[in-house]
């Protein structure tokens, strides 16, 4: 299956930081990525589709100011919290799709952020 | 907008038995796709199975199949010969297509599944 990876898979940081999550697709040009966040033992929101060379769709009720989304290649984007607060901590998981209406997607390893 | 619905919070199985997790969801379109996917612990989500509305037989993939009753807009998985491995956290999730590249999942809540010896 394709691979799509995630770095960092933990990051701490202090309130008030910005950190940035990159999400890459490392064996095939992904046309869509999609940024999701996960509380413990809960289901993945959705909070952003990403498309390369565009900018993202937010889901409502999701910051734009505060989680900056940036797809700027077919095998990168990136999610960078801004101004980070510890409500921020989460882990948060990206997918990537390859190609075809109703491709299967494939996700990250997720990243964990702590906000201190 | 859809929904989808997992009402078993957690379930437990004894391994080599079989179980069955079940999923509803609501929609007013005709064509779409289910699936299923699997978060080990690990928490990196997998694929165990999907299935595209159209297609009148039920998907299998090896120990895993599904039941998909279209008109009752149900969607349940049956794991068969469990196995330890097979614990994780088990989400349905919906996907309209009209949406094209960009069409997104829709999320269960989850069922937390648990194979004992």
């Amino acid at each position: 299956g394709a691979v799509v990876s995630q770095h960092p898979s933990r990051v701490i940081c202090k309130s008030g930081t910005s950190v940035k999550i990159e999400c890459r697709s490392l064996d095939f040009q992904a046309t869509t990525m999609f940024w999701y966040r996960q509380f413990p033992k809960k289901s993945l929101m959705l909070m952003a589709t990403s498309n390369e060379g565009s900018k993202a769709t937010y889901e409502q009720g999701v910051e734009k100011d505060k989680f900056l989304i940036n797809h700027a290649s077919l095998t990168l984007s990136t999610l960078t919290v801004t101004s980070a607060h510890p409500e921020d901590s989460s882990f948060y998981i990206c997918s990537a799709r390859r190609d075809r209406v109703g491709g299967e997607l494939f996700f990250g390893e997720g990243s964990r952020l702590t906000v201190l | 907008a859809q929904t989808v619905t997992q009402s078993q919070p957690e379930m437990s199985v004894q391994e080599a038995e079989t179980v069955t997790l079940s999923c509803t969801y609501d929609t007013s379109e005709s064509n779409y796709y289910l699936f299923w996917y699997k978060q080990p612990p690990s928490r990196q989500m997998i694929l165990v199975i999907r299935q595209e509305a159209y297609k009148q037989q039920n998907a299998t993939e090896n120990r895993f199949s599904v039941n998909f009753q279209k008109a009752a807009k149900s969607f349940s998985l049956k794991i068969s010969d469990s196995q330890l491995g097979d614990t994780a956290m088990y989400f349905c999730a919906f996907m309209n297509p009209l949406g094209g590249t960009a069409s997104k999942l829709t999320f269960g809540t989850g069922t937390r599944l648990q194979v004992t010896l």
